[in-house]
């Protein structure tokens, strides 16, 4: 149990247009998920906490009017890269909050790699 | 705020060896400890975790961690390594705050298995 799926594994766009990727808690209930950059070879660097039926919470220096996220539902959350250009290109992975006794347990998507031209 | 530093960028070691990577953190409130494992363009997969307990937690794969407060550390050991183990390991730290536990990593440790 606890898969957390992403779509698309990857993509490759123009400089300039809207990329969305899609997270997705297959098999439980996620009222937070998260999302998260990592450029090569270096470490998971949190953007935005997203909370079903409420805006996101944004980290500082990630810019909300570039990064979309939408938390539409408890299975579904969607970010979307507005305007992309070159240096938007990285690695993107989601995660999704499952409630336990004592903590939220995050349970982490395959990743997008997004290549932006 | 919270940081997890981990000392070790590669650790290279043979086949059959054990190894050790290392994690240290600091907090100021109780944390909630972990190891993730990253597999080339893949997400990442937990190893084990510390809550609560016993400070000797045992995971998948044959890895296990000591968590020591006094030390503020949390390193990953295991015994006997495979060339299946060569990926990316990340440490983690998180304290809970209500419904969202927002997890800092460290910037990672790439074991290098060797035959």
């Amino acid at each position: 149990g606890a898969v957390v799926s992403q779509h698309p594994s990857w993509v490759i766009c123009k400089s300039g247009t809207s990329v969305k990727i899609e997270c997705r808690s297959l098999d439980f209930q996620a009222t937070t998920m998260f999302w998260y950059r990592q450029f090569p070879k270096q470490s998971l660097m949190l953007m935005a906490t997203s909370n079903e039926g409420s805006k996101a919470t944004y980290e500082q220096g990630v810019e909300k009017d570039k990064f979309l996220i939408n938390h539409a539902s408890l299975t579904l959350s969607t970010l979307t890269v507005t305007s992309a250009h070159p240096e938007d290109s990285s690695f993107y992975i989601c995660s999704a909050g499952r409630t336990g006794r004592s903590y939220n347990e995050q349970f982490f998507g395959p990743g997008t790699r997004l290549t932006v031209l | 705020a919270q940081s997890v530093t981990q000392l070790d960028s590669q650790v290279p070691v043979f086949e059959e060896a054990p190894v050790e990577l290392r994690c240290n953190y600091s907090s100021s409130v109780s944390v909630y400890l972990f190891w993730y494992v990253q597999y080339p363009n893949q997400g990442l997969q937990l190893l084990l975790k510390y809550l609560s307990g016993s400070t000797l937690v045992k995971g998948i794969n044959g890895f296990e961690a000591e968590f020591n407060k006094s030390q503020t550390s949390f390193h990953l050991r295991k015994p006997s390594v495979h060339i299946s183990d060569t990926a990316e390991y990340f440490c983690a730290v998180s304290s809970y705050t209500g419904t969202a536990s927002k997890l800092t990593f460290g910037t990672g440790t790439r074991l290098q298995v060797t035959l």
